[in-house]
């Protein structure tokens, strides 16, 4: 399985936008880009996904590097709910296995 | 709220003590799976279901043991198990999990065990 590389943690203002930044130069034609967080006390949530073009939903958009070596999560206006742990996460089109890597920590000041 | 409901929320167990952990969606999902979660730990994949048959087991010891009775529930029974097992235990479901499916997982929030 192809493996992301996260920063260890992030800090962010409330209200202000947040970009958190994923690296996968090993990533292969068929992988997917998702994106998960899980809030404290909870299970995983899904955020996002994309293959080749930037995502927009109603809780973030997905930048994805021409190369699609690296991608970027946005959080347009970060609130205090958004505080979680982030995982960007590679999944074949092959089939099969969501393998969660170390994740993000991402705090958000009042 | 979430849409996969996984029971109990706690569970305390002796190593002796036989126990199980139920999961259950109603999405009309077709792929389940458990993961285990230590503290201050990604989720790790234990067992992937796909229409009721286990497609992956991430070789998991046999003191763990999946069963898919129908495509709505999913179980984990355990049987001697040990201190270092004390872990949260994750349930998930998506709409497929075959070639060609890239659906997302929707995530209960998980079972806690602590084994004494």
């Amino acid at each position: 399985d192809a493996k992301t590389t996260q920063p260890n943690s992030m800090e962010s203002n409330e209200e202000e936008p947040v970009h958190l930044p994923c690296n996968h130069s090993t990533i292969s034609g068929t992988d997917y880009i998702h994106w998960y967080r899980q809030l404290p006390s909870q299970g995983p949530e899904y955020v996002i996904h994309g293959l080749t073009s930037n995502v927009n939903n109603r809780m973030a958009s997905l930048a994805i590097a021409e190369d699609r070596k690296s991608s970027t999560l946005i959080l347009h206006r970060a609130t205090l709910r958004d505080a979680a742990v982030y995982y960007c996460i590679l999944r074949s089109n092959q089939g099969g296995k969501l393998i969660f890597g170390q994740g993000t920590e991402l705090s958000v000041k009042p | 709220d979430t849409e996969v409901t996984q029971t109990p929320k706690h569970l305390v167990m002796g190593m002796t003590n036989k126990k199980s952990l139920k999961c259950e969606q109603h999405m009309g999902h077709r792929a389940m799976y458990w993961y285990k979660q230590k503290a201050k730990k990604p989720p790790e994949l234990m067992f992937v279901y796909s229409y009721e048959k286990l497609s992956i087991n991430e070789s998991v010891p046999s003191r763990f043991s999946p069963e898919c009775p129908n495509s709505s529930l999913l179980n984990l029974h355990l049987h001697a198990l040990q201190p270092e097992d004390s872990a949260l235990y994750l349930c998930a479901s998506s709409q497929g999990v075959l070639k060609g499916h890239n659906s997302p997982l929707h995530f209960g929030n998980g079972t806690r065990l602590t084994v004494t």
